[in-house]
């Protein structure tokens, strides 16, 4: 089955900086990978995902990378602000319409002013 | 328009008892999947409902987690004799489910503590 990795687990940055979340995947069928932040006590929410036919997705300061050939994709997050500290989780899946996400273990972001 | 939510938010039960975990999905969400969080961890798939049906079941830990859906909305999660490891946040998520992968949105979950 497919197994996701995530690095590093905790990372401080100050504010203004930027911030890159690595994940590897072990199943070469999965080709959906979605990144939740998730709020101390809050529900994980969906911030950014991308699927295996683009290598790259931008959303203002959040954006996605995707090697298919390495099985690995990256969350870059530029002009940190304090609100973006959450823990920020990957996942992959099969692109059908009944996914099963395996997530990453979380990566703790805390921006300092 | 409403979200996924989920009830109780909390539960506080003692060892050996059985609890039950409810889940309402947003409208028209065909999809519905159950995963669990341990305190500082990742998410871990429990199982995922398909209509009124859990092809994968292959995420329950044990055969005293069990779930159920009826009507293609509310589902429950029932762990009987619950165990000190058992505590953890149970989350429930929903999805269109059409052809491709759609977002998940989760609940605020609920918060399971065994004495």
């Amino acid at each position: 089955g497919e197994n996701v990795e995530q690095h590093p687990s905790t990372l401080s940055v100050q504010e203004g900086d930027s911030a890159v979340i690595k994940c590897t995947y072990s199943d070469s069928a999965s080709n959906y990978f979605p990144w939740y932040k998730q709020e101390l006590g809050k529900r994980p929410q969906l911030i950014i995902d991308i699927r295996s036919n683009v290598g790259e997705k931008k959303d203002q300061r959040i954006a996605v990378t995707l090697n298919k050939t390495a099985k690995h994709f990256s969350l870059h997050i530029t002009e940190t602000q304090p609100e973006d500290s959450a823990v920020y989780f990957c996942a992959a899946s099969m692109n059908t319409g009944f996914q099963k996400l395996v997530f990453g273990t979380g990566t703790r972001l805390l921006v300092s002013p | 328009g409403a979200g996924v939510s989920q009830s109780p938010s909390n539960k506080v039960t003692e060892k050996g008892k059985d609890v039950e975990l409810r889940c309402d999905p947003i409208s028209g969400h065909t999809a519905l999947y159950w995963y669990r969080q341990r305190l500082g961890q990742g998410l871990e798939f429990l199982i995922y409902f398909q209509g009124n049906s859990a092809p994968d079941k292959s995420g329950l830990p044990s055969d005293r987690f069990s779930a159920e859906r009826t009507g293609e909305s509310v589902s429950t999660l029932t762990i009987q004799r619950t165990q000190q490891e058992d505590s953890a946040v149970y989350l429930c998520a929903s999805s269109l489910a059409r052809l491709a992968a759609e977002t998940q949105y989760f609940g605020p979950g609920t918060r399971l503590l065994v004495l």
